[in-house]
């Protein structure tokens, strides 16, 4: 039973550049959340699907930022014209049907902006 | 914005002592989890403690919960130098009914045993 998988685990791109993260989460899991970790802080939750639809959104979710979960599988989360606060570790989390509140995260996709 | 503060921020302990880490919090809760996570590396549940729950054990950890209080304590026995790591909490404030995985976390306490 493979965990959750993100991709790339590390991007560095020059400010206002997009990018774009992967991950998939464990089968057969219908929830899949994206948190982001800044160096020194825990985790601040962005957004949570269950199946392809995006439940909640956090203000931290600017309009610069976009996540999708097409099909209720994968989910991709876009930074549009990146600012050198984007600079964090991108985490996404999943969790089955039902719920028991404990979520399974993968490594994490570290953003580097120059 | 956090909602939980963890204390210490940082514990220096050798081999075989037990580690205590607190952690305070504001609203009230569905349940209280606690994460460890080595560096640079993703996040691993330890343990859930549901709001009517006081103490829960799982193997050499040992949790506690006082909603009076709004606190919780994690307690690592015998501990090894494997057990190196930050350990977060994090509360899921739907107290409305199911858990839904919408997480607030602490800073952290970073953990130090040394051989």
């Amino acid at each position: 039973d493979t965990g959750v998988s993100q991709n790339p685990r590390h991007k560095i791109t020059k400010r206002g550049q997009n990018v774009t993260f992967r991950c998939d989460p464990i089968s057969e899991h219908n929830r899949l959340y994206w948190y982001r970790q800044t160096l020194g802080q825990g985790p601040e939750f962005l957004t949570y699907f269950q199946n392809e639809a995006q439940l909640e959104k956090s203000r931290l979710l600017s309009d610069r930022f976009s996540a999708e979960r097409p099909k209720g599988s994968f989910s991709t989360l876009e930074i549009q014209r990146t600012e050198q606060g984007d600079s964090a570790m991108y985490l996404c989390a999943s969790s089955p049907p039902p719920t028991t509140g404990e979520l399974f995260f993968g490594e994490g996709s570290r953003l580097t902006v120059l | 914005s956090q909602q939980g503060e963890e204390d210490p921020q940082a514990l220096s302990i050798q081999e075989g002592e037990n580690a205590t880490m607190n952690c305070s919090y504001k609203t009230s809760i569905n349940n209280l989890q606690w994460y460890r996570q080595n560096s640079g590396r993703g996040l691993v549940h330890l343990i859930l403690i549901r709001s009517n729950e006081r103490e829960k054990h799982s193997g050499r950890l040992r949790v506690t919960l006082d909603t009076s209080k709004k606190s919780s304590s994690l307690l690592i026995t015998a501990s090894r130098a494997a057990d190196t790591a930050s350990y977060f909490c994090a509360t899921d404030a739907n107290t409305g009914g199911t858990s839904y995985g919408k997480l607030t976390f602490g800073q952290g306490t970073i953990l130090t045993v040394h051989p």
